[in-house]
């Protein structure tokens, strides 16, 4: 089936420096990206749709300027935290939405980036 | 605004119990997607059903079974003979059906914990 990887699987990096997690479709290409956010016990979050060659669309309340989005292929969407605070510590996950074919339409998600600032 | 309601913070069940795990959804579309997705500790979130507006039938998937009713505007999902591997987070979503940004609106989550 259709496989979006995501790296890093963790990362802990210092106050005030940047992070930047990739989300890739392996062996399809995908359209539309979404990048969740998920706090402890919480919900997934939607922080933003990104489709490839067009700038991201962001849901209300999340800074583009802190959370920059680059989806420059079909197969390659990243998010950059940049100046990282402890209060964006969370775990980020990306979601890839097929371009037809095979795999369809259907969401497949990355199997998550657990971020710690510390 | 579309909205996903798991009223179940936290369920917790002896094995091989049955259980149940409730979704209620609003939407003014009439065209629209529901899902169930597992979250394992680990975190990666684990497909399990995608139904659309149209299609009313129950599924069944070995232990695994999903009522759909939209005259209650319900997707529940019962797990039967329960088993530990089932306990993790289950997540019910909906999307529009709008091409090209159909994005998925989660509920809260319920925790469900298989007790040995």
């Amino acid at each position: 089936g259709a496989v979006v990887s995501q790296h890093p699987s963790r990362v802990i990096c210092k106050s005030g420096t940047s992070v930047k997690i990739e989300c890739r479709s392996l062996d399809f290409q995908a359209t539309t990206m979404f990048w969740y956010r998920q706090f402890p016990k919480q919900s997934l979050m939607l922080m933003a749709t990104s489709n490839e060659g067009s700038k991201a669309t962001y849901e209300q309340g999340v800074e583009k300027d802190k959370f920059l989005i680059n989806h420059a292929s079909l197969t390659l969407s990243t998010l950059t935290v940049t100046s990282a605070h402890p209060e964006d510590s969370s775990f980020y996950i990306c979601s890839a939405r097929g371009a037809g074919g095979k795999y369809g339409y259907g969401y497949t998600f990355g199997s998550g980036t657990r971020l710690t600032v510390v | 605004a579309q909205k996903v309601t798991q009223a179940q913070t936290e369920i917790s069940v002896v094995e091989k119990e049955d259980v149940t795990l409730d979704c209620v959804y609003e939407t003014r579309d009439t065209t629209y997607y529901l899902f169930w997705y597992k979250q394992p500790p680990s975190g990666e979130l684990v497909f399990l059903i995608r139904r659309n507006s149209f299609d009313e039938q129950n599924e069944i998937s070995g232990r695994y079974s999903w009522n759909f009713q939209k005259s209650t505007s319900s997707f529940n999902f019962t797990i039967t003979a329960s088993q530990v591997v089932d306990s993790a987070v289950y997540f019910c979503a909906l999307s529009e059906a709008n091409f090209g940004n159909e994005k998925l609106t989660f509920g809260t989550g319920t925790r469900l914990t298989i007790i040995p």
